[in-house]
């Protein structure tokens, strides 16, 4: 079974500090993608990453960087963290380019910034 | 625009009442619809893929169906631990993006 984890499920940061998420899977994907997921508006893409060092933005990556130094892993980081980007956030992977690819998803983090 | 909606927002049914529930896409050359669903609190947990209209599937008391501008999945005789909210992503072509509704929130009543 394919298994994405995430460092933590919980996450409470004060405003202006430099926050990371961390996502790990074990199924040798290519593809891993950072969402967040708020009431009423659905999963919205923050950034995209097709392979080691590659990444691409998603439809909101202001506020937001990424780091992929490893193929299993895959970091979100916000800079200056935010009330606004309290959220729930979530990691997932999938195999890249072999047609249809569903993704597999973590158990998410949900990050409270005071 | 490629586009995903998913109705309704909300359904209560009581255990047995079977219904469906609904996602139109509007996406040139689709090469997969999936099915996830998602507990609270939790990541989305995948159910089906369907790639072609026509094309069904089943597990348990779910059944997906494709055509060529929606979906639906059919949940029989449901249990209360059928509540959860039911989301649906399609594949456009050239991209191992998803684009994903903002889903349909089941409770199961007793």
């Amino acid at each position: 079974d394919v298994k994405v984890t995430q460092s933590s499920r919980y996450l409470v940061k004060r405003t202006g500090e430099k926050v990371f998420l961390e996502c790990v899977q074990d199924m040798d994907h290519e593809n891993m993608f950072w969402y967040r997921q708020d009431p009423g508006l659905g999963l919205r893409l923050i950034y995209f990453s097709y392979d080691v060092k590659m990444k691409e933005k998603g439809d909101i990556p202001e506020g937001y960087s990424v780091s992929r130094e490893k193929k299993e892993r895959f970091s979100l980081i916000l800079e200056s963290a935010s009330t606004n980007q309290t959220s729930m956030y979530l990691c997932a992977s999938s195999p890249r380019g072999q047609g249809v690819n569903e993704q597999f998803f973590g158990p998410g983090t949900r990050l409270t910034v005071l | 625009e490629d586009q995903v909606t998913q109705s309704p927002e909300a359904l209560r049914l009581q255990e047995g009442e079977s219904s469906s529930l609904n996602c139109s896409y509007t996406v040139s050359g689709l090469r997969g619809l999936f099915w996830y669903r998602q507990d609270p609190g939790k990541g989305p947990e995948f159910l089906f893929t369907l790639y072609s209209a026509g094309e069904e599937k089943e597990k348990e008391r779910l059944k997906a169906t494709l055509t060529k501008k929606e979906s639906f999945l059919h949940i029989t005789a449901p249990k209360p631990e059928d509540s959860a909210t039911y989301l649906c992503a399609v594949q456009a072509p050239n991209t191992d993006k998803l684009i994903f509704g903002t889903g349909t929130r089941l409770q199961v009543f007793p």
